[in-house]
């Protein structure tokens, strides 16, 4: 499958647990976007990272989240102390190239669940 | 503000009937925009994309058009099926920046037998 792949597709953690959410982009492809999705709404852009870059965090809350995207691995969506209102469904998109005219590639997403 | 409204919320139509979808922005400047179907439980898949210079495009039974002047874009399904039944998702991108995309929240399309 040479699509963008997401793990966990389900996760599920208490008041006050860490969740990581990984995403590796599809081949080729160099830059990765964080959305989060709720309930009967659209989704929302979090973050746009490059290798080893932080492009754009201007929908990230300020506190408890954070993303990485090193030279090896996956991208990596992190929140600490997670709370009720974080759960949401997370898809990360990729793309070859980072202008707006180019298609973005979803994967199935993580569907965050917080007791 | 940059938005972008779809219309309607839901919509319920027999197998085999036409349908069309609804997308109003206000997104400013505008560089493209494309239509995405959402199967439940999946990530969204891109259907078209069109830019300013484009009035049409299709994809097999979809077809989408663009009206820049009046900010309006509507998604046309022909010949419903049942795997059609998903969320159609309307983003808007404007120019200046890779993440300047607006979605809109969706239609949900129900094809029944």
């Amino acid at each position: 499958n040479a699509g963008v792949m997401q793990n966990p597709r389900h996760l599920v953690r208490r008041r006050g647990q860490e969740a990581r959410l990984r995403c590796s982009p599809m081949k080729g492809h160099s830059h990765v976007y964080w959305y989060r999705q709720l309930p009967e709404e659209g989704l929302k852009f979090m973050v746009y990272l490059q290798k080893e870059n932080i492009i754009d965090e201007s929908g990230m809350p300020k506190e408890r989240f954070s993303a990485e995207f090193p030279k090896e691995g996956p991208s990596i969506l992190r929140i600490q102390q997670v709370v009720r209102g974080d759960s949401a469904a997370y898809f990360c998109a990729s793309s070859p190239q980072g202008y707006s005219n180019q298609p973005q590639h979803f994967g199935d997403g993580t569907r965050l669940s917080i007791l | 503000k940059n938005q972008v409204e779809q219309s309607p919320q839901s919509l319920i139509i027999l197998e085999g009937k036409n349908c069309t979808l609804q997308c109003n922005y206000t997104v400013s400047p505008f560089s493209n925009l494309r239509w995405y179907k959402q199967d439940t439980g999946r990530g969204p898949v891109s259907l078209t994309i069109m830019t300013f210079s484009e009035n049409t495009k299709s994809n097999g039974r979809y077809t989408a058009t663009l009206d820049a002047d009046t900010k309006q874009s509507s998604l046309h399904i022909t010949a419903s099926q049942l795997s059609d039944s998903a969320s159609y998702i309307c983003v808007v991108s404007a120019r200046a920046g890779a993440n300047n995309l607006f979605f809109g929240t969706g239609t949900r399309l129900t094809v029944i037998p």
